[in-house]
């Protein structure tokens, strides 16, 4: 069966710090790859997707940036953190077209 | 493009009730629907599905939604509310490589 990783579960950085996230899915080929933020009483918001190796489409300008190296790890990146970069990161993946996305545990992020 | 609305950004009921969370939804091409569930600080997780099979779609934990195409509906029920059903809701449409998701719903279960 499929699963997907992602690590750490909380994270507290300085501002100005970078940030590194990392999730993996592992049982399954070519998912589609997902980044969202959850920050207090905004919802659900994808900041980056991913249909392939290299191949990333931004949602939302910003501090951040996703790589994605090999078919099943997907990175989220800032080179250097702002106080509204604070929130709920998840990860999620999804196979064929118009099945669901599954989702990581999600990491808490708290920027000081 | 598509895009969900969710009616209601907090719903309350009393523990043993009817729950209802309602959806509405716009999509160009038929519409591949979800809902899902987060409770604190958990990921998502999927509740059930609408593929275009059967229009009374039946999910986990007892919840169940019925697709209506002449009112763009996806509303979720369950019969008789329990207090671990206390979480935010989301409804999702299938768009082009992604998922365009409502804004939640969270639902207070009293006791």
């Amino acid at each position: 069966s499929q699963t997907i990783h992602q690590w750490p579960a909380t994270l507290v950085q300085p501002v100005g710090s970078p940030l590194s996230l990392e999730c993996t899915v592992e049982g399954t080929s070519n998912p589609n790859l997902y980044w969202y933020r959850q920050a207090a009483g905004r919802g659900l918001q994808l900041l980056f997707y991913s249909v392939g190796i290299g191949q990333i489409s931004s949602e939302v300008p910003q501090n951040l940036s996703a790589s994605r190296p090999q078919d099943r790890q997907f990175i989220l990146s800032s080179k250097k953190l702002l106080l509204s970069d604070s929130g709920f990161y998840l990860c999620a993946w999804r196979g064929d077209s118009n099945q669901p996305q599954h989702f990581g545990d999600g990491t808490r992020l708290s920027i000081l | 493009a598509q895009s969900v609305t969710q009616l209601g950004s907090h719903v309350s009921v009393s523990e043993g009730a009817l729950v209802l969370l309602r959806c509405n939804y716009s999509s160009s091409v038929p519409p591949y629907l979800f809902w899902y569930v987060q409770y604190p600080n958990q990921g998502l997780q999927l509740l059930l599905k609408y593929t275009s099979a059967a229009t009374l779609v039946k999910g986990i934990n007892g919840f169940e939604a019925e697709f209506k195409k002449s009112e763009t509906s996806f509303h979720l029920t369950k019969p008789s509310a329990h207090m671990s059903d206390a979480a935010e809701y989301f409804c999702a449409v299938s768009g082009e490589n992604k998922l365009v998701f409502g804004a939640g719903t969270i639902l207070r279960v009293k006791s």
